[in-house]
């Protein structure tokens, strides 16, 4: 089974500002997709973005981007030009579908 | 349009009354899974059906137990509800493990209270 950690509980970011959510892993299999996914308030789960292992270019997705960095097994999240509606809780997962224990992201005005 | 929907969207039941939770979904997809979310805690895991597959997680209680009757529908039985069961348990989605554009596509959720 996979692991996934987050070690930042708690982030904050002033709007228009850049910040970086942070993901480590450990998987034993050779191919495997990521995952963020963002719980607003309303619970609803959304995904943020999905990184396929075997792809060097990380992806983004307008103002997220991944820095995947497989050798390391790390796969980070920035979001560019926070805005007020990216609070949120932010979740990553590996392809079983386990979550890490999130990362509660409050942008301030 | 909602693919995942989960009823009801509250659900009150009294300690050790069973209860059922239901999802259903118009997406075709082959794995339904259901996670239990704890106030300020990430979603965990209980289980998932990959097609009739039944597949439990090591720690889930025997309390919880899920059918599926066909493609659009699972639901999620609690036997015995205790207090430490009141949270909010999520539905999901997805296509098969490996498959192209393989994502979670979620329900609203429906958060139980025990009483």
């Amino acid at each position: 089974a996979q692991t996934v950690t987050q070690s930042q509980p708690e982030m904050s970011v002033q709007e228009a500002e850049t910040v970086t959510l942070s993901c480590t892993y450990d998987t034993s299999e050779n191919n495997y997709y990521l995952f963020w996914y963002k719980q607003p308030p309303s619970r609803q789960m959304i995904l943020v973005i999905r990184q396929e292992a075997y792809k060097q270019q990380n992806a983004t997705e307008n103002r997220f981007s991944v820095n995947f960095q497989k050798a390391a097994k790390s796969f980070s999240l920035k979001i560019s030009d926070s805005q007020l509606g990216d609070t949120a809780m932010y979740f990553c997962a590996v392809n079983d579908m386990r979550f890490g224990a999130g990362t509660r992201l409050t942008v301030k005005p | 349009d909602a693919m995942v929907i989960q009823n009801p969207r509250y659900q009150v039941t009294q300690f050790g009354k069973p209860v059922t939770l239901s999802c259903s979904q118009t997406l075709n997809h082959n794995v339904m899974y259901w996670y239990q979310q704890k106030s300020s805690q990430a979603p965990k895991l209980l289980f998932h059906y990959y097609d009739k597959d039944f597949n439990n997680e090591a720690d889930t209680p025997d309390n919880f137990q899920s059918r599926r009757p066909n493609t659009s529908f699972c639901f999620l039985d609690i036997r015995s509800p205790g207090l430490g069961d009141a949270a909010m348990y999520l539905c999901a989605t997805s296509r098969a493990p490996g498959e192209a554009n393989e994502k979670l596509f979620f329900g609203s959720g429906t958060q139980l209270s025990v009483l």
